[in-house]
């Protein structure tokens, strides 16, 4: 199925480094949502972004909404070993009924205490 | 209940055998929606419901694969003839105002 263009596929950083990553994608999509994915678990919203242009911060999380409305970025910033996991983002465009999220294909991110 | 329940979380079956996944929405939720993830990988759009209305069933696979949501709650998907490679975990996510999902501990199937 279709997916968004994730980068890094994978990062290895030191505790207290920021981290960068983004996702693009050849449509438009109203929102925008970054989610975390700890081993054996679901992904867990945490960060939404709904709006062009619009900047949101959760904690030390920090998500874009690119102007174009077909990309996005999240920042994290002073890395710590919690942060490790694999980061999705996932779009959604609403066309009459349908809510369909079209994922990333994820950053997996490792972080050396 | 809390969160979104996911049964069985484990299931192995010999090919050929039909499988049915049950997911349990979190109370009130509107949309249910049934993902597909390989190890490694995205979750993988299958089909998703509003209520009891199946909006959207583009990702399902092939004709094995079908789910329903007869009252708008709980949800069922079912693969008819398993083959080896719908080996993988199935999750499935609700969500009250179509923007944050809130995902299951998901199925992991193996078909051996």
């Amino acid at each position: 199925g279709q997916q968004l263009n994730q980068s890094p596929q994978s990062m290895f950083i030191q505790e207290g480094e920021d981290v960068s990553m983004n996702c693009t994608s050849s449509s438009i999509f109203n929102t925008w949502l970054w989610y975390k994915q700890d081993p054996g678990e679901g992904p867990v919203l945490l960060i939404a972004l709904y709006k062009a242009g619009e900047l949101t911060s959760n904690g030390r999380l920090t998500a874009q909404f690119g102007i174009t409305r077909k990309d996005s970025f999240l920042n994290i910033s002073a890395s710590i070993p919690s942060d490790v996991g694999i980061y999705f983002c996932a779009g959604q465009l609403y066309a009459g009924n349908n809510r369909k999220l079209i994922w990333g294909l994820g950053t997996s991110l490792a972080v050396n205490p | 209940g809390a969160g979104v329940s996911q049964s069985p979380r484990y299931k192995v079956t010999k090919r050929g055998q039909d499988v049915a996944l049950r997911c349990d929405p979190i109370s009130g939720h509107v949309s249910l929606y049934w993902y597909r993830q390989a190890l490694g990988q995205g979750p993988e759009f299958l089909t998703y419901f509003n209520y009891e209305a199946q909006q959207d069933k583009s990702g399902l696979p092939n004709d094995r694969f079908s789910a329903e949501r007869p009252e708008g709650s709980i949800s069922t998907l079912t693969i008819q003839r398993t083959e080896q490679r719908d080996s993988a975990m199935y999750r499935c996510a609700s969500s009250l105002d179509a923007n944050e999902q809130f995902f299951g501990p998901g199925t992991r199937l193996t078909v051996l």
